[in-house]
């Protein structure tokens, strides 16, 4: 079975940075993408990037590109996503996702809210 | 960038009604779009795949078609589990881009 297990919940200051992980267990990231994706509080859902982690190759919404780093770690089966210079309009609940051999997202982790607040 | 285009925003269905949601792409995405179905305080769950495919495990009352620009998601026969947000997802070209949603609830 292939499961996407997030970190916890984070709390950060405005201007600070978190890094959020995504660990993947039944599939190996290597052999496929990790997408993060975002869902303000109310809102729709915004796709944020995707790594490739087996050659660390990444490609950005615009909007994110000085907001968010993803970075994956094969050898734990990992990735991350950091986000930095918080601001308020950064809280939302964050999700990764995987596809699969033929389809994209078929896999979706249970997402983690980041709350920023001084 | 590709935007996606739901409508309606919001409906209010029955149980046992016939639901029809509409997705449209600003420019050519082929059959390169997905379904997805949200309910309150969880992931987002593919309904459907390549514009037309069942994921597994999907009941038979979900379909999804279209091409191109155009795409729909129906619902033949409305049940009490289904009241969720339903995005489309375009995966043709990047940045990916999600409908807004539609949102969906009993009457």
């Amino acid at each position: 079975e292939v499961q996407l297990q997030q970190s916890g919940a984070e709390l950060g200051k405005p201007g600070t940075s978190v890094k959020l992980s995504c660990k993947v267990s039944g599939y190996n990231i290597r052999n496929t993408y990790m997408h993060w994706v975002n869902q303000r509080p109310g809102k729709g859902l915004e796709w944020i990037g995707r790594i490739d982690p087996a050659n660390g190759n990444t490609i950005y919404a615009e909007k994110f590109k000085s907001k968010a780093t993803l970075t994956a770690d094969t050898s734990s089966n990992t990735a991350y996503m950091q986000l930095s210079q918080l601001k308020s309009d950064d809280t939302a609940i964050y999700f990764c996702a995987i596809d699969g051999v033929a389809t994209p997202f078929d896999y979706w982790g249970q997402g983690v809210m980041v709350t920023v607040s001084s | 960038n590709t935007v996606m285009t739901q409508s309606p925003t919001s409906m209010f269905t029955s149980v046992g009604d016939r639901v029809t949601m509409s997705c449209k792409a600003s420019q050519n995405v082929g059959i390169n779009v997905g379904w997805y179905q949200q309910k309150t305080g969880q992931s987002p769950k593919r309904l459907i795949y390549w514009a037309s495919n069942r994921d597994t495990g999907v009941p038979d009352r979900f379909t999804g078609s279209g091409s191109g620009t155009d795409f729909t998601l129906t619902i033949s026969n409305m049940q009490a589990e289904d009241p969720a947000i339903y995005y489309c997802l375009q995966h043709n070209s990047y940045p990916y881009t999600f409908g807004a949603g539609t949102k969906l609830e009993l009457k």
